[in-house]
């Protein structure tokens, strides 16, 4: 079951440059999607969201683009720097009548920044 | 900055044998949640509970599992019979009740070994 898909397992990139991370999605009633950032042998850290009626969220160095037509968002991250490597994962959900959400995590991307 | 904790950071257990994990999720949050990830594999979401009840549970949370909201600190997920597939992090994670929907914030983990 691949809701949500991280189809680059890793992804190197020079300090100061951009990284792009990309997630694909199936699920048409996904209306909340989230990036997590985890180094080893911590939890997930929450980075950002965007909610399905916009296409665009930026905080600090980080965006998040969504483009609802081709189930598609990505994060970018500019300019790259050595702490921002780490496991990114994409994590999708739809609001429940209970008012609790599960979120459906991709299988996440690996960043490497190299100095 | 108030985070999730989670104890013990590592349990080993014999097969067939119970074990609680332990979470005391954020002061202020009413939502709850357990994730898990095998090695190698996705997170992936067993539970949310809210008003001390269980909201939602994936197909994973079987009969062998329970959680309990014991005090007004502690989240606590039983595995009642623990086998070999297991084996796996455990997350807890928790959220705000505000209108809309919020960030969950995760707890750095209990790695569960079965033997």
């Amino acid at each position: 079951d691949q809701q949500v898909k991280q189809n680059s397992p890793s992804l190197s990139v020079q300090e100061g440059r951009i990284s792009i991370l990309n997630c694909d999605y199936t699920n048409s009633m996904f209306d909340y999607f989230l990036w997590y950032k985890k180094y080893p042998a911590e939890g997930p850290t929450f980075l950002i969201s965007i909610s399905s009626i916009k296409d665009k969220n930026e905080d600090g160095r980080f965006t998040v683009f969504l483009n609802k037509s081709a189930k598609h968002l990505s994060l970018h991250i500019v300019p790259s720097q050595p702490g921002d490597s780490a496991v990114y994962f994409c994590a999708a959900t739809h609001a429940s009548g209970a008012g609790s959400y599960q979120l459906t995590f991709g299988k996440g991307t690996k960043l490497s920044v190299i100095p | 900055e108030p985070e999730v904790t989670q104890t013990p950071s590592h349990q080993v257990t014999q097969m067939g044998q119970e074990v609680i994990l332990r979470c005391v999720p954020i002061s202020n949050h009413l939502y709850f949640y357990w994730y898990r990830q095998i090695l190698g594999q996705k997170v992936e979401f067993l539970v949310s509970f809210y008003n001390n009840e269980i909201s939602e549970k994936s197909e994973i949370f079987d009969d062998q599992f329970s959680v309990e909201r014991p005090d007004g600190s502690n989240f606590t997920l039983k595995i009642r019979s623990t086998k070999l597939e297991d084996s796996a992090m455990y997350f807890c994670a928790s959220s705000e009740e505000v209108a809309g929907l919020n960030e969950q914030f995760f707890g750095p983990g209990t790695r569960l070994t079965v033997l």
